[in-house]
């Protein structure tokens, strides 16, 4: 099976920058996702990574490293609405493709 | 174009109650999740559907779940017998193709609440 760590909640001030980890042990890796989910809302789509390096969009930055079963998601010039919970998901081979997701870190950003 | 979309939005019930929910995947996407999120957790996978391939049920965690897709597009999960760990939110994703660049796109999900 796989194993997805990643913090529970940070806290973060508007304006910083935040890098949220998450640390993985899978077989067959075959790309990591981010997802950014709102308080009652569906996850959306922010980031994708399947070679090791840092993947830059806007203000999000994602980077994988595969050796070490590794990502993180930098958020830059944050912002309230940036609060919200950042799922961390495996993808493995022959597995339909099926997403492994950890358990999500609350982001709280405050003014 | 219209998103994920799914029905109901919640959905009470009660225990030992059987209940049908429905996802309308975006148009075109041939792969099918679906997705179980408890109270504060991470997203439990529960099945998938890839074209008219037989569905991955490998994330089913009973014979009380079962799921169809109907026409390659519309997917109903059934719950038997509900029970009150069942209570969660159900969320449809689904992806242009089951190809591992392909994102998948959720939908807003059905909150059941099993009294």
């Amino acid at each position: 099976g796989q194993n997805i760590d990643q913090p529970t909640e940070m806290t973060a001030t508007e304006g910083a920058i935040v890098q949220i980890n998450c640390t993985y042990q899978t077989s067959g890796f075959n790309g990591l996702f981010w997802y950014q989910q709102h308080a009652g809302e569906a996850p959306t789509f922010l980031s994708y990574n399947v070679l090791d390096g840092l993947e830059e969009k806007g203000r999000f930055s994602s980077f994988l490293s595969r050796s070490k079963g590794y990502s993180y998601l930098l958020l830059k010039e944050l912002q309230m609405k940036d609060s919200a919970s950042y799922l961390c998901a495996v993808r493995v081979l022959n597995a339909g493709n099926m997403l492994t997701f950890g358990g999500g870190t609350r982001l709280m950003v405050k003014p | 174009g219209a998103g994920v979309s799914q029905s109901p939005s919640n959905k009470v019930t009660e225990k030992g109650k059987d209940v049908e929910l429905r996802c309308d995947p975006i148009s075109g996407h041939t792969a099918l999740y679906w997705y179980r999120q408890s109270l504060g957790q991470g997203l439990e996978f529960l099945i998938y559907f890839q074209g008219n391939s037989a569905p991955d049920k490998s994330g089913l965690p009973s014979d009380r779940f079962s799921a169809e897709r109907t026409g390659g597009s519309v997917s109903t999960l059934t719950i038997q017998r509900t029970q009150q760990e069942d209570s969660a939110v159900y969320l449809c994703a689904s992806s242009l193709a089951a190809a591992s660049t392909y994102e998948q796109y959720f939908g807003p999900g059905t909150r059941l609440t099993v009294t």
